[in-house]
């Protein structure tokens, strides 16, 4: 069936550090694909999106690319802050009726 | 605009008691989800409305879950006969109906629910 699985955390880091958050998935057909962030007691945000192979979502410096080839969808970001610290999400929708696919989470620690 | 919102924010019941949660999806969303957070844990798909179509309750752990969804908007979570292992966070989100380009899920802020 359909999933996403996202690389084991807890990830930490130093401030300024770069960040590659693996992320692969498993789906028939075109899905989208989309990364969303909690902050510490927050609910779930859209971080950035990709509907189709090749594209690449950003947002507030974090970046992704839509790899069919390597059916992955890896986040990224050069410089990390401390107020990156939160845990993210990795998901997929497809069909007709845009169903949604999770991964587990992975939680970042950034340290100053 | 209006995002999605959940009532209540906080409940705090006793094992055996119903409870009931409520979302309210963002204007104009046809597909509204239903979705589960333990504490430090992932999210567990719970029940997925879409348009008028017959929801997908696959991911319901019970019997004692049940969800509505009146007149396409509104959405009741339901859980009868509550346990402690039902503490968690509950969390609603809607997304339009898809289609070529598939759209975000936008996510309420969550009821979290304690039972005793």
């Amino acid at each position: 069936g359909d999933s996403v699985t996202q690389m084991e955390g807890p990830v930490t880091l130093s401030e300024e550090a770069c960040l590659t958050i693996n992320c692969t998935y498993t789906a028939t057909g075109y899905p989208s694909l989309f990364w969303y962030v909690q902050y510490p007691g927050e609910g779930l945000q859209l971080l950035l999106k990709a509907t189709k192979a090749d594209d690449k979502g950003s947002n507030k410096g974090f970046e992704a690319t839509y790899r069919k080839e390597t059916t992955s969808f890896h986040l990224e970001k050069g410089s990390v802050q401390v107020s990156d610290s939160a845990v993210y999400f990795c998901a997929l929708s497809k069909g007709n009726f845009n169903k949604f696919y999770f991964g587990s989470g992975t939680k970042l620690n950034v340290k100053p | 605009g209006a995002g999605v919102s959940q009532s209540p924010s906080n409940k705090v019941t006793e094992k055996g008691k119903d409870v009931e949660l409520r979302c309210d999806p963002i204007s104009g969303h046809t597909a509204l989800y239903w979705y589960r957070q333990s504490l430090g844990q992932g999210l567990e798909f719970l029940i997925y409305f879409q348009g008028n179509s017959a929801p997908d309750k696959s991911g319901l752990p019970s019997d004692r879950f049940s969800a509505e969804r009146t007149g396409g908007s509104v959405s009741t979570l339901t859980i009868q006969r509550t346990q402690q292992e039902d503490s968690a966070v509950y969390l609603c989100a809607s997304s339009g109906s898809g289609g070529a380009i598939r759209e975000a899920q936008y996510f309420g802020p969550g009821t979290r629910l304690t039972v005793l």
